[in-house]
């Protein structure tokens, strides 16, 4: 059974970092390009950053360019968003999503795990 | 960046009904667009992908159709289960942008 379980969401004051964590399980993660979204408070969804199948080519939204980094461990089969220079509209659930073979849609999604940045 | 419209962004409808959402994009995407579901508290789950590839183990009740610039999705006689939010999001290029979502309430 294929599983994507997120976690090191926190509450974090304005100018913190975080790392987020998503620990894949029951597929090969080495095989997926893989995908962050941020799902702002009682609102809709935003994508955030996506990484290859080795790690060599990543994408942000520009809202977040040069403050996160998405990373992955095929080895350890976990993937990573590192968090700096955090703002409260960073605020949201961040959920860890996986490409289906060929590009056509997000095919599973973890549970997400809540990020608040607040003073 | 490509943006997603859908309408409308809320639908009252009842058990039975038939109800469109339509997704209309900024420029042409092909057919590169994906339709979820969300219901409270749960993270998306992927209904159509290719604007009109049923996601396996989804109920034939949803339909998906369209390329370039208007998509719609259709769910033919709604089931108390179908009562969440839908998205979509196109796949053609970055940023992967999704639509703002259209939430659908029992009437």
């Amino acid at each position: 059974e294929v599983q994507l379980v997120e976690s090191g969401g926190d509450l974090v004051q304005p100018g913190g970092s975080l790392r987020l964590s998503c620990a894949a399980s029951g597929f090969t993660l080495s095989r997926h390009w893989m995908h962050w979204v941020r799902q702002d408070p009682g609102k809709g969804l935003v994508w955030v950053s996506h990484i290859n199948f080795d790690g060599s080519t990543t994408r942000y939204a520009d809202s977040v360019q040069g403050r996160f980094t998405i990373s992955r461990d095929n080895a350890e089969n976990t993937l990573f968003l590192e968090m700096n220079r955090l703002r409260v509209e960073d605020t949201g659930v961040y959920y860890c999503a996986r490409v289906r073979y060929g590009g056509y849609d997000f095919d599973y999604w973890g549970q997400g795990t809540l990020v608040t940045v607040s003073s | 960046d490509i943006q997603l419209t859908q309408s409308p962004s809320f639908l009252s409808a009842s058990v039975g009904d038939r109800v469109t959402i339509t997704c209309r994009a900024s420029q042409g995407i092909s057919s590169s667009l994906a339709w979820y579901q969300q219901k409270p508290g749960k993270a998306p789950q992927v209904l159509i992908y290719a604007a009109s590839i049923l996601q396996s183990g989804v109920p034939s009740r949803f339909t998906g159709s369209g390329s370039g610039t208007e998509f719609t999705l259709t769910i033919y006689s709604l089931q108390p289960e179908d009562f969440a939010t839908y998205y979509c999001q196109q796949l053609n290029s970055y940023p992967r942008t999704f639509g703002q979502g259209t939430r659908l309430d029992i009437k």
